[in-house]
């Protein structure tokens, strides 16, 4: 069974660094063509793709926010890890990991979220 | 960077089909899926690979893709199946990235 949970602050202040931790089981990130998304959503708005990390440690970004992401993994925690930097209120939104595999490129089971609120 | 485009909103009556659409340039060649999301959950693949079920969808969901349109069916719609709706590709151009469509709101009357 395939799990992902995400953790983190729910509310950071403006120009602060945000780090949220993707927890999962049921599948191994040393397992060639595994991939772990993050995923974000202001409220009420749309979907917003951010970042990739895949079993042999290449990494993707959101070219808008490329600047401002890093995405790492602990295989051995079966954990991701995502920082932003330079957070500001537009950046409040849930945040979602989820996983995904080469080839396939569909995201197949996700996180619930974790609702990030930017405030001072 | 590759760009999807959808209706903000569809209406139908239960029993109707609904048809959502997500244009894009040349989406025909691109595999699209299909996420649905309801109020305060995270989203649910749906349709993969432009017309394929995940276990445990109902077949009532459907997929096609062609030209610079891809379309999520929906055939005797339930109330239950009133949601926003999300059509994703991936771009493997220089950007390699993920790309989501501005979504959908499935208004069952």
């Amino acid at each position: 069974q395939v799990t992902l949970r995400e953790s983190g602050p729910a509310l950071v202040k403006p120009t602060q660094t945000l780090t949220l931790t993707c927890t999962f089981s049921g599948f191994s990130l040393s397992t060639s063509g595994m991939c772990v998304s993050w995923i974000r959503q202001p409220p009420g708005k749309a979907l917003e793709w951010l970042a990739l990390i895949d079993w042999d440690d290449d990494k993707y970004y959101s070219t808008s926010l490329k600047t401002r992401l890093t995405i790492s993994k602990d295989t051995s925690k079966n954990q991701v890890v995502l920082t932003m930097t330079n957070m500001d209120p537009v950046d409040t939104a849930t945040y979602y990991c989820a996983r995904i595999r080469t080839r396939e490129y569909y995201f197949d089971y996700w996180g619930q979220g974790t609702l990030v609120t930017v405030s001072s | 960077s590759y760009v999807l485009t959808q209706p903000p909103s569809v209406s139908v009556a239960p029993g109707q089909t609904a048809r959502i659409t997500c244009g894009g340039n040349n989406i025909g060649s691109k595999s699209v899926h299909w996420y649905q999301q309801k109020p305060g959950q995270a989203p649910v693949l749906v349709v993969y690979d432009d017309s394929d079920r995940p276990s445990g969808i109902p077949e009532r969901f459907s997929g096609s893709n062609s030209g610079n349109t891809a379309t999520l069916t929906i055939s005797r719609v339930e109330a239950g199946d009133e949601a926003d709706y999300y059509c994703q590709v991936w771009d493997s151009s220089s950007d390699h990235s993920g790309v989501f469509g501005g979504g959908t709101k499935l208004t069952v009357l």
